[in-house]
């Protein structure tokens, strides 16, 4: 049973970098039919895929328009988890903030528990 | 970006009805659209992907059908456990630019 586990703090100032990591447990970061990836929620933009990480015989990102200039998504194999880092935060990017495995067709089967990230000074 | 339009917005239905919910694509994606259900504070669930494909656990009054750009939803009788907010989301564009859908709420 795969099961990812949030951590972060929950309040960023603007400017600042938003740091959030998703340990797995029951799968491995470096499988070879996985996907890691992030995802948000505000009322805003609504859920809104970020980018994601996954290894096929060496590791590889793909990251959202939106972000992609202020996103890095890292896997750190000795500790079975991957982070998010978000650049240059804005009031625009309070969200929930949710890890995810992917499943069939490239959709999302296993979430992490969110994590409300709220950019204020 | 593929726009995802859910229609309708909400749904006020009773336990036992059908439910219906569209989702429609802004070009056509094939079958690689994904259903979830998202209740109050908690991550959304897995119901449907490939379109039609149940996920392992889910209950067989959900349903899933439609290819290209027409998508549904059905609940074949509603149960009080399925009041929540439910999303479509798209996989289709390779880069990633996958999509959700805004949201369709069914109150009771």
């Amino acid at each position: 049973q795969v099961q990812l586990q949030q951590s972060g703090p929950g309040l960023v100032k603007p400017s600042q970098t938003l740091s959030l990591t998703c340990a797995i447990s029951g799968d491995s970061v470096s499988s070879n039919n996985a996907a890691w990836n992030w995802i948000r929620q505000s009322p805003s933009r609504g859920l809104e895929w970020l980018g994601r990480t996954y290894y096929r015989s060496k590791w590889s990102n793909d990251y959202a328009v939106s972000v992609k200039s202020r996103i890095t998504i890292n896997p750190d194999t000795s500790k079975n988890q991957f982070s998010l880092q978000l650049n240059s935060v804005t009031p625009e990017d309070t969200a929930v903030y949710y890890c995810a495995r992917d499943g069939g067709y490239y959709s999302f089967q296993h979430w992490g528990q969110g994590t409300l990230v709220t950019v204020s000074s | 970006d593929i726009q995802m339009t859910q229609s309708p917005s909400s749904v006020s239905a009773s336990v036992g009805d059908r439910v219906t919910i569209t989702c429609r694509a802004s070009q056509g994606i094939s079958s690689w659209l994904a259903w979830y259900q998202q209740k109050p504070g908690k991550a959304p669930e897995l119901l449907i992907y490939a379109a039609s494909s149940l996920q392992s656990g889910v209950p067989s009054r959900f349903s899933g059908s439609g290819s290209g750009t027409d998508f549904t939803l059905t609940i074949s009788s509603l149960q009080p456990e399925d009041f929540a907010t439910y999303y479509c989301q798209q996989a289709n564009s390779f880069p990633p630019r996958w999509t959700f859908g805004q949201g369709t709420k069914v109150e009771i």
